[in-house]
């Protein structure tokens, strides 16, 4: 099984700052790396797919990078609204595993 | 605009039975593999099952395996996840997603039901 580690568990940021959270895999999986938004009492929502491609209606923002091991995901001048957990998944082998989640809180 | 409805949860005692249901519009279900995902109270997301278009491969995670059983019928745009012999640790919300691949991203989510697995 591969595991993601995220770091880190939780990010206290205030408006306009830049964040920036890495999920590491135990293996490699190439760029079969995706990245969710979950808000308090809503379901998950796709971020970026395939470590670094945009996905419609996302605001540009959000950026992902990286590639084999290692992956970050970036929100450049974070937003109120922006307050929510963060999830990577990884779907280069079975099972599909999620990394613990990084929660983000807005001074 | 596509639309995921799961259903069907609720209380249950340890080793009982719940069948969870997914209604899928807006989109031809049939062109899709689906997932079960959940997420226990408080914790992280953990993929559950998944089943291709036409219910020919099916892949479950370690933990629910000879307890879950995913299936789809494409007629009624409906995925279904028979869950026997339940456990506490199974409590969770329950959450339908799509997906165009096996190896791929889920686009879209359903807003989950939850599951308690409580004496």
């Amino acid at each position: 099984e591969i595991v993601l580690t995220q770091s880190p568990d939780f990010q206290s940021v205030t408006p306009k700052e830049k964040v920036t959270i890495t999920c590491r895999a135990s293996q490699s999986i190439g760029s079969s790396l995706h990245w969710y938004q979950q808000k308090p009492d809503q379901s998950p929502k796709l971020l970026i797919k395939y470590a670094s491609q945009s996905i419609s209606g996302v605001p540009s923002r959000f950026s992902g990078s990286g590639s084999g091991t290692d992956f970050t995901l970036t929100i450049n001048s974070l937003e109120a609204e922006d307050a929510a957990a963060y999830y990577c998944h990884q779907s280069s082998s079975l099972p599909w595993t999620f990394g613990q989640g990084t929660k983000v809180e807005i001074k | 605009e596509v639309q995921l409805v799961e259903s069907g949860g609720g209380l249950v005692q340890p080793g009982g039975s719940l069948r969870l249901s997914c209604a899928a519009s807006g989109f031809t279900f049939s062109s899709y593999w689906m997932s079960w995902v959940r997420q226990a109270p408080g914790k992280g997301l953990e993929w559950v099952a998944n089943i291709k278009q036409d219910g020919s491969e099916k892949y479950y995670v370690d933990s629910v395996k000879g307890r879950f059983t995913i299936s789809r019928d494409n007629a009624k745009n409906s995925l279904y996840l028979q869950m026997n012999s339940l456990r506490a640790e199974d409590t969770a919300v329950y959450y339908c997603a799509r997906s165009w691949y096996s190896y791929a991203y889920w686009d879209y989510w359903g807003q989950g039901t939850l599951v308690t697995v409580s004496s």
